[in-house]
């Protein structure tokens, strides 16, 4: 079946404009998690859903990082004022519950020039 | 930041050869899992891990668990080129079960 599907793959964007990251989860899960990757680390939590809302936004850096899920599928991390440090890839996965695993889709990789 | 600590963070072996990857964390989990990573993209599940067990396997991979150290390993057997990437643990936290993950091990085989 189809996994975790993100779009643009790529995204390249100039300081201080407004980008969106789309995340598609596996059809039928309910939890959906972003992550950001800087380079050369692991991956750090930044938001997740339970349904459509946001269960702990604790991760976001700043409230320039906001996320949305309107129908509990579809996903969109909006950031706005981009600076150069966010430049990173930006994960999503979902997962089927809380205690199952949390599948990840390809990621999207921010450069901010 | 991360919990995990994974050591070392390189590996570089010949093919066929088994590779150890070791992961330490802070806090106590309800899961370690550990997940691959080819070319900085997206990640794959490898297996996970329950605090209540000890030891798992999925086909050429060994993940050992001890929750009084803290600590996982991964063990892969019979290494192949394809086994090249990075490889992370992830511990578990809150109810949300978001992942805390290690820096991860660069782990590279040599045809």
């Amino acid at each position: 079946g189809a996994g975790v599907s993100q779009t643009p793959s790529n995204k390249v964007t100039e300081k201080g404009k407004y980008v969106e990251l789309r995340c598609d989860p596996i059809s039928g899960h309910t939890a959906l998690y972003w992550y950001r990757q800087s380079l050369g680390q692991g991956p750090e939590f930044l938001i997740y859903f339970q349904g459509t809302g946001a269960a702990d936004d604790s991760g976001l850096p700043n409230d320039r990082f906001f996320a949305v899920r309107p129908e509990g599928s579809v996903s969109t991390l909006k950031i706005q004022r981009t600076e150069r440090g966010d430049s990173a890839v930006y994960l999503c996965a979902s997962s089927s519950s809380l205690v199952d695993t949390q599948y990840f889709g390809p990621g999207t990789r921010l450069t901010v020039l | 930041s991360q919990q995990g600590e994974e050591d070392p963070q390189a590996l570089s072996i010949q093919e066929g050869e088994n590779a150890t990857m070791n992961c330490s964390y802070k806090t106590s989990i309800n899961n370690l899992q550990w997940y691959r990573q080819n070319s900085g993209r997206g990640l794959v599940h490898l297996i996970l891990i329950r605090s209540n067990e000890r030891e798992k396997h999925s086909g050429r991979l060994r993940v050992t668990l001890d929750t009084s150290k803290k600590s996982s390993s991964l063990l892969i057997t019979a290494s192949r080129a394809a086994d090249t990437a990075s490889y992370f643990c992830a511990t578990d936290r809150g109810a949300g079960n978001m992942l805390t993950f290690g820096g991860g091990t660069r782990l590279m085989v040599k045809p």
